[in-house]
């Protein structure tokens, strides 16, 4: 079957680093999604990842490694508007979305 | 895990005909469905939050006589695109929301249908 694990929450405090971690099994790949949603709020794209490597965009980054079915998202200088859920989804073969379950991530001060 | 299924998953259509989207929760009630559509490697944008038994809250901007939504029951909600046209080519996004979520209240996300209209 297909599957996206990423852990269900995690504390950081602000002005620090944290990693959220991704790993997937899907039939095929078309490309890693992370998406930030506030409480009350549509899904904010952040990043797309279909070749390995780290792809780095402001205090966000997203690394995606396919040969171990493994993605994390970086965020650096962490803010409290980043406290928030933070969703993987892979594209599979059928151009379908398969989503993890979103990881909570709480920023303490 | 929760589990939301929609179906089709592609649909090719001409203009002017319309076409049925269904998202359905399969292990769960779903008290609160949720409708998007998502441009390439863009933020889903909300058309329209789906409460079970009443009407559905459109955003600004969606035409409900377009984007008609029905949810029916507690683990169906269908979304219709009446006299499709080419600029409703896009991805259709349905998510649910857990009845028994508690504080959390968390989505669950179906697969998407893509909608080509030719």
């Amino acid at each position: 079957g297909q599957n996206i694990d990423q852990p269900t929450e995690m504390t950081a405090t602000e002005g620090a680093i944290v990693q959220i971690n991704c790993t997937y099994q899907t039939s095929g790949f078309n490309g890693l999604f992370w998406y930030q949603q506030h409480a009350g709020e549509a899904p904010t794209f952040l990043s797309y990842n279909v070749l390995d490597g780290l792809e780095e965009k402001g205090r966000f980054s997203s690394f995606l490694s396919r040969s171990k079915g493994y993605s994390y998202l970086l965020l650096k200088e962490l803010q409290m508007k980043d406290s928030a859920s933070y969703l993987c989804a892979v594209m599979d073969s059928n151009y379908q979305l398969i989503w993890g379950a979103g990881t909570k991530l709480i920023i303490k001060p | 895990g929760a589990v939301v299924s929609q179906h089709p998953s592609w649909v090719i259509c001409k203009s002017g005909t319309s076409v049925k989207i269904e998202c359905r929760s399969l292990d769960f009630q779903a008290t609160t469905m949720f409708w998007y559509r998502q441009f390439p490697k863009q933020s889903l944008m909300l058309m329209a939050t789906s409460n079970e038994g009443s009407k559905a809250t459109y955003e600004q901007g969606v035409e409900k006589d377009k984007f008609l939504i029905n949810h029916a029951s507690l683990t169906l909600s269908t979304l219709t695109v009446t006299s499709a046209h080419p600029e409703d080519s896009s991805f259709y996004i349905c998510s649910a929301r857990d009845r028994d979520g508690g504080e959390q209240e968390t989505q669950y996300f179906g697969p998407g249908t893509r909608l080509l209209v030719l």
